[in-house]
Parts: structure tokens; sequence; C-alpha cells
């Protein structure tokens, strides 16, 4: 059974930093493309990065590029996304989700996410 | 990349409820179909455009041509009703999901 376990959520400043962390197990890891997916309260699902099994291949969507930073280790079998300048508008609850592909194509299994609050 | 879809849908139980996604040229590229209740995470109904989950009941089913998607649920029960979101990937822009249909079971 694919579990996806997501840390380091919490209330950050505006312009603030923060590292959020999924542990994974249940499938072989470095198969697997992994994805964060983002949701602000009460709104819709938001891609925010993805990277390939190998790690070698990293996406971003426009909002966070230059800003976020995703990263895997294989032989802790973890995803890690660490942000920062964060602005109000990243407030969301961030989900962890592996892919069902080698290079990220599309999620098929979701973490219970971990909150972020971006405020003064 | 953009995918729209109505914000909304409403269906009696036992009826066919029909949610739809455009995207320009989306045939050309796999869509996914995603299941959202309150307070959970999502889960994936549809993958690669028609493809059903183990686990999945049958009644949900899909299709995908020229600049839309679609996604059926046969005999919809009270337990379908949920937000549902269709979801591609985009060479450019990435992984893309659609803004989000709340089905209601009336």
């Amino acid at each position: 059974e694919v579990q996806l376990l997501e840390s380091g959520g919490g209330l950050v400043q505006p312009g603030g930093s923060l590292r959020l962390s999924c542990e994974a197990s249940g499938f072989t890891f470095s198969s697997y493309a992994m994805n964060w997916v983002r949701q602000a309260p009460e709104k819709g699902l938001e891609w925010v990065s993805g990277i390939s099994g190998s790690g070698v291949s990293t996406f971003y969507a426009d909002s966070v590029r230059g800003r976020f930073t995703i990263s895997r280790d294989n032989s802790k079998n973890k995803v890690s996304l660490h942000m920062i300048s964060l602005r109000v508008d990243d407030t969301a609850t961030y989900y962890c989700a592996k892919d069902m592909s080698l290079g990220p194509r599309a999620p098929d299994s979701w973490g219970q996410g971990t909150l972020v609050t971006v405020s003064s | 990349y953009e995918l729209t879809q109505p914000p909304s849908v409403s269906v009696s139980p036992g009826q066919p409820a029909t949610i739809t996604c455009s995207g320009d040229k989306l045939d050309t590229k796999y869509t996914s179909w995603y299941q959202q209740k309150p307070g959970q995470p999502p889960v994936v109904v549809i993958y690669e455009d028609t493809k059903r989950p183990s686990g999945i009941p049958e009644r949900f089913s899909a299709s995908n041509s020229g600049n839309a998607a679609t996604l059926t649920i046969s005999g919809t029960q009270a337990t379908d009703e949920a937000d549902y979101y269709c979801q591609t990937w985009d060479s450019n822009t990435g992984g893309v999901f659609g803004g989000g249909t709340k089905l209601t079971v009336l």
C-alpha cells in the first residue's frame, strides 16, 4: 500500500522560508516521479512542482519558479520542497503526490497534506 | 495551458452525470480525473483518458476527443457527491488542473 507522509508545514511570515518533506513507502520510490500539489482554502487544486524518478529533471509552475526548489533522496524514499520568499498567496494545504510514471505526468496517490500559512 | 470545467453540475440519484473539461487540442494529451470529498485528499478515478484504477466503480467512465474530455458517472449515487478535477500534463506548462466541478446529487 502506498503511503505518503508530509511534514514541515506551519505558520511563517511573508518573505520567510519553509521546507516541506514527504516520506514515501509501499512502492519502488526511484521508479516514479513525485509531485507537490497545493490547495488554497476553499479553492481548487494547483500543481506546484514535479521531479523525475532519478531526480535529474525538475519542473515548476510559473507561480513558484525561482522561489521553490524540489529535490529527492532515493536512498531515504524522501522528497522535499524548499520554499523561500513566501507570499500570502502561497497559503495552502500542500499535498505530496506519487506520479504514475517515471517522468511527471499525473498523480495517482496522495498524502493527507500539510498546511502552510503565510501571514504576519 | 488551461483546462476549463463548469463550476457545478447537479444530478438526480440514479441518473447519469456528465462533467466536461475543455482545453486546446486536449485529445493530444492524456487526461486524468480526480474526486475530492470535503476534508480529504483527491482520489484518481480515471487516468490515461479512459482507464479506471482498481477499486473505482464501473459507473465511472470517460472519453477524450478534440478539445474536450468528459467524465460520465452512470447511475449516480449520493456517495458520488464531491468535487471533480480534470488534469493533464503540458510540455510547456507542466501539470495543469481544471478549476474543479462541484457535483451535487439532489
